[in-house]
């Protein structure tokens, strides 16, 4: 199909790891990326791995990339009541457009 | 730099009224997007456009309409507003680079048609 898929919801305690998991259609997206949508704001870049890459950590940030199965993950490590948002993966395609999923929300307990 | 920006933030139309949603960018960005975002969904691509002069369509254009005649403006033009088009609306820039496509996002316009 067209579409990248995401599940809707993800509820952690802060200081536990959370993962979001994606998953894209098109294999030949050069870069796949990671947004953060806090309430009422728009899209932050967290992150972005090229498609030659398996992983990619940046700080608390581990993206995990696994081309065959088109399955990417965004794991974030000592997850704190801050990082509650939704978060988008988003595939790039011919002239830099990109798809995007249907966002994850993270809610963090404290 | 002011980065993307766009107005208005909020706006309530009525069945059949126009208007015009602004997006501006200070960072010379060759590229830039339109995406609607309905609740609970993703971003879906209204219009794109690659330069000044050059627009094309994305997923969902039908009802709206762009022009760039500058490189620092994109502005999104809804011609007879209709309650489908209630939704939340994000411009993006991203440079010309051929080492990433990073698109770079306004905080959006909150447009609400009854």
């Amino acid at each position: 199909g067209e579409d990248v898929e995401q599940s809707l919801f993800l509820s952690v305690r802060e200081g536990d790891s959370s993962v979001i998991n994606c998953t894209y259609t098109d294999s030949s997206s050069t870069y796949l990326y990671w947004y953060k949508q806090e309430p009422g704001a728009g899209l932050q870049l967290l992150t972005y791995i090229f498609s030659n890459m398996d992983m990619k950590q940046d700080q608390r940030l581990t993206v995990l990339l696994n081309k065959k199965d088109k399955h990417l993950s965004l794991r974030i490590a000592d997850t704190q009541t801050g990082d509650s948002a939704i978060y988008f993966c988003a595939e790039s395609r011919v002239g830099g457009k990109l798809i995007f999923g249907q966002g994850t929300e993270l809610s963090v307990k404290p | 730099n002011a980065g993307v920006t766009q107005t208005p933030k909020f706006r309530i139309l009525k069945i059949g009224q126009s208007m015009t949603l602004q997006c501006a960018q200070d960072m010379n960005h060759n590229y830039m997007y339109w995406y609607r975002q309905d609740p609970g969904m993703g971003l879906k691509l209204i219009y794109y456009s690659v330069g000044a002069g050059i627009t094309d369509k994305g997923e969902v254009p039908n009802g709206y309409n762009v022009s760039r005649s500058t490189t620092e403006d994109f502005p999104l033009r809804l011609e007879l507003a209709a309650p489908s088009q209630t939704s939340v609306y994000f411009c993006a820039s991203r440079p010309a680079d051929r080492y990433t496509d990073t698109q770079y996002f306004g905080p959006g316009t909150r447009l609400t048609v009854l």
